[in-house]
């Protein structure tokens, strides 16, 4: 299965600023997702990045609060913007490798906004 | 809409004890199913995964699962843990691909010596 690598893998922030973390799978994969993780809480899923187009957004997402890149497939950008310490949470990205239903998750980007 | 219950928040056991984590999950359709185990400070892992075929699915690390499609549940199980199952497992459901899954709030596997 592919081997996803985030960056940064922790960081702490101030509040009203804005971050991007990167995503980069060592193989191509069909799909790329975004998922939150707030703490103590599960994964929801933010949105599916799409190569060249404008991500898919789940319920209560917004392209404004959570701009979204995926130039390509086997790299893509979440950026959280004007953050407040409620956005503090584990963004983990994930990918669908072609003909395998099964989902690769990074080891995640801690964010802890102050 | 999909959902996913986990029974139980967390779950203590003695090593070499036996284990059940349990999932209900909630679908108008056929479904994948999946379990992931989540350590800590590291992303999640997949355990195993039902997509179709045989109720009974193996996994990694001797955990397996059985679906229940009239009970819709899908517990997993472990004949003998060891402290290093110590984590974090979730349920998910999917009702398309596997990106697009509804996870469980999480059962906190704790094993003692």
């Amino acid at each position: 299965s592919a081997v996803i690598s985030q960056k940064p893998s922790r960081d702490i922030c101030q509040r009203g600023t804005s971050l991007t973390i990167q995503c980069q799978v060592d193989s191509q994969v069909t799909m790329m997702f975004w998922y939150r993780q707030q703490p103590g809480q599960s994964l929801t899923l933010i949105a599916t990045a799409n190569q060249g187009s404008e991500a898919t957004y789940e319920s209560g997402f917004v392209i404004d609060k959570f701009p979204i890149s995926r130039p390509n497939l086997t790299f893509s950008t979440l950026t959280v913007s004007n953050m407040s310490p409620e956005d503090s949470s584990i963004y983990l990205c994930s990918a669908l490798s072609s003909g395998a239903n099964v989902l690769t998750f990074g080891a995640g980007s801690r964010l802890t906004v102050l | 809409a999909q959902s996913v219950t986990q029974l139980d928040s967390q779950v203590p056991v003695f090593e070499e004890a036996p284990v059940e984590l349990r999932c209900n999950y909630s679908s108008s359709v056929s479904v994948y199913l999946f379990w992931y185990v989540q350590y800590p400070n590291q992303g999640l892992q997949l355990l195993l995964k039902y997509l179709s075929g045989s109720t009974l699915v193996k996994g990694i690390n001797g955990f397996e699962a059985e679906f229940n499609k009239s009970q819709t549940s899908f517990h997993l199980r472990k004949p003998s843990v060891h402290i290093s199952d110590t984590a974090e497992y979730f349920c998910a459901v999917s009702e398309t691909n596997a990106g697009k899954s509804t996870f469980g709030d999480g059962t906190t596997l704790t094993v003692k010596p």
